[in-house]
């Protein structure tokens, strides 16, 4: 079946270190995205990216990173540098199409939790 | 600058009662509208759009939402509430022509009371 698969699940962190969460999609989507989510802040976009080799900045982008070496995969790296780091990680893909009416799909998501 | 605004954090229904979420936008151009739902600890599902055509658009679950472009509102609604409904809402806007970011809100928690 096709989708987005987002690993880890969980995962615990201390205050300084850098953390990669990985994100993958076997559904040949052009696009891809990186949103936080907090209690009552809703979604937030970190970084999208629409091709290989190409991504841009969202929103909240301070404190993170991105690559996009493929086009199935798009990990997001969460450096040191972001304050507050604890939340609910999701990625998502969609085709991209010059109507611009495209759904998201979305990974089941990673919780980060800074000790 | 496109937003998005959902202004009830929580809504509470009586299981067969119908149900609304509302949902206002600010877009420049024209808007492109969707509702999602969550459930805990998931992502998130896509319930229904609405590009352009027909203001009452239908969607899964029974769901429809009514575009209305002079009050720039999509809200959703169900003639029927099932407690199985109860979860997190979002609706989320693209401006036409702009192949770039969804904005969502911040979400309506529907809790539905057996």
């Amino acid at each position: 079946d096709g989708g987005i698969t987002q690993s880890p699940k969980y995962l615990f962190r201390k205050e300084g270190q850098n953390v990669t969460l990985s994100c993958e999609q076997n559904l040949n989507h052009d696009a891809m995205y990186w949103y936080r989510q907090d209690p009552g802040q809703g979604l937030r976009l970190i970084y999208y990216s629409q091709i290989v080799n190409d991504f841009q900045k969202g929103d909240i982008a301070e404190g993170y990173s991105v690559s996009r070496e493929k086009k199935e995969s798009f990990p997001l790296t969460v450096t040191s540098a972001q304050k507050n780091p604890t939340a609910f990680y999701l990625c998502a893909s969609s085709m991209v199409r010059t109507s611009g009416a495209n759904v998201l799909t979305f990974g089941a998501g990673s919780r980060l939790t800074v000790l | 600058a496109q937003s998005v605004a959902q202004p009830e954090d929580q809504v509470n229904v009586a299981e067969g009662n119908p149900l609304t979420v509302k949902c206002t936008y600010s877009v420049s151009g024209n808007p492109y509208l969707f509702w999602y739902v969550q459930y805990p600890n998931r992502g998130l599902q896509f319930l229904l759009k609405y590009i352009t055509g027909d203001n009452l658009v239908k969607g899964s679950y029974g769901f429809e939402a009514e575009f209305n472009k002079s009050q720039t509102s999509f809200h959703l609604k169900k003639p029927s509430a099932l407690v199985s409904d109860s979860a997190l809402y979002f609706c989320a806007v693209r401006e036409e022509n702009r192949d770039d970011k969804i904005i969502f809100g911040k979400g309506t928690r529907l809790h539905i009371l057996p």
